[in-house]
């Protein structure tokens, strides 16, 4: 299971946005990645391998952790930043968390 | 370039069924495994399952769909099919495939369609 927090993050532009994704138990940081979901849009890769950029992804987002903790942080919010988050582990299942909403 | 599309999708009967195509280009297909994932109206996304190359011959299924869902592939059309069946209101979602990218050893969802919209209703 994927625990993420909080559920909706209300910042300004230019701000920081630390998101949470907890495991239930511990995972390898290969496997968990993070998602951005626009509304009406795919779902789009920006972590992988828990702090791997892919193509094209902003260096402000940047990802971390292990074991169990796993963190998305955001360093300067952009207007196009505001947008849902997803974590998501590839184990036996794949799984993902339940979203963290950031927020104006 | 991958692309991926899916189609197929539409308003269905309870208790009916409906099979979704995800065509998939760009890259050697018959490599390619390829998941599928859902998102019913105002919530998260949920795992569906996955089909990974004929040569392996592994599909795995989430387990609100097992034995209701199969998953097939078809790699002269480049193409992965989602056949569901036995459908209930709790199935309508917007149904996505993705690229499975097995890249350096990490696993994860690289590439998504754009999605199509399953409606089970009466």
């Amino acid at each position: 299971v994927l625990t993420q927090s909080p559920g909706t993050l209300s910042l300004s532009p230019g701000e920081r946005a630390t998101l949470s994704c907890r495991t239930s138990q511990s995972v390898s940081s290969s496997f968990l990645a993070w998602y951005q979901q626009t509304p009406g849009q795919a779902p789009r890769l920006l972590i992988y391998g828990t702090s791997i950029r892919d193509t094209g992804i902003p260096d402000r987002f940047s990802g971390s952790g292990s074991g169990t903790d796993f963190t998305l942080t955001i360093s300067r919010l952009e207007r196009e930043d505001f947008a849902v988050y997803y974590c998501h582990h590839y184990g036996d299942s794949l799984t993902f968390g339940g979203g963290t909403k950031v927020d104006i | 370039e991958l692309q991926i599309e899916e189609s197929g999708g539409g308003l269905v009967k309870p208790g009916g069924s409906l099979r979704l195509s995800c065509a998939v280009s760009g890259l050697t297909f018959s490599d390619a495994w390829v998941s599928w994932v859902r998102q019913a109206p105002g919530k998260g996304l949920e795992w569906v399952g996955l089909i990974k190359r004929q040569a392996d011959g592994t599909v795995d299924y989430g387990a609100p769909v097992e034995g209701r869902f199969t998953i097939s592939r078809d790699d002269s059309k480049n193409t992965v099919f989602l056949h569901m069946n036995s459908l209930t209101s709790e199935d309508t979602a917007v149904y996505y495939c993705a690229h499975v990218n097995t890249l350096s050893g990490s696993y994860f969802l690289g590439q998504w369609g754009q999605g199509t919209l399953v409606v089970v209703s009466s």
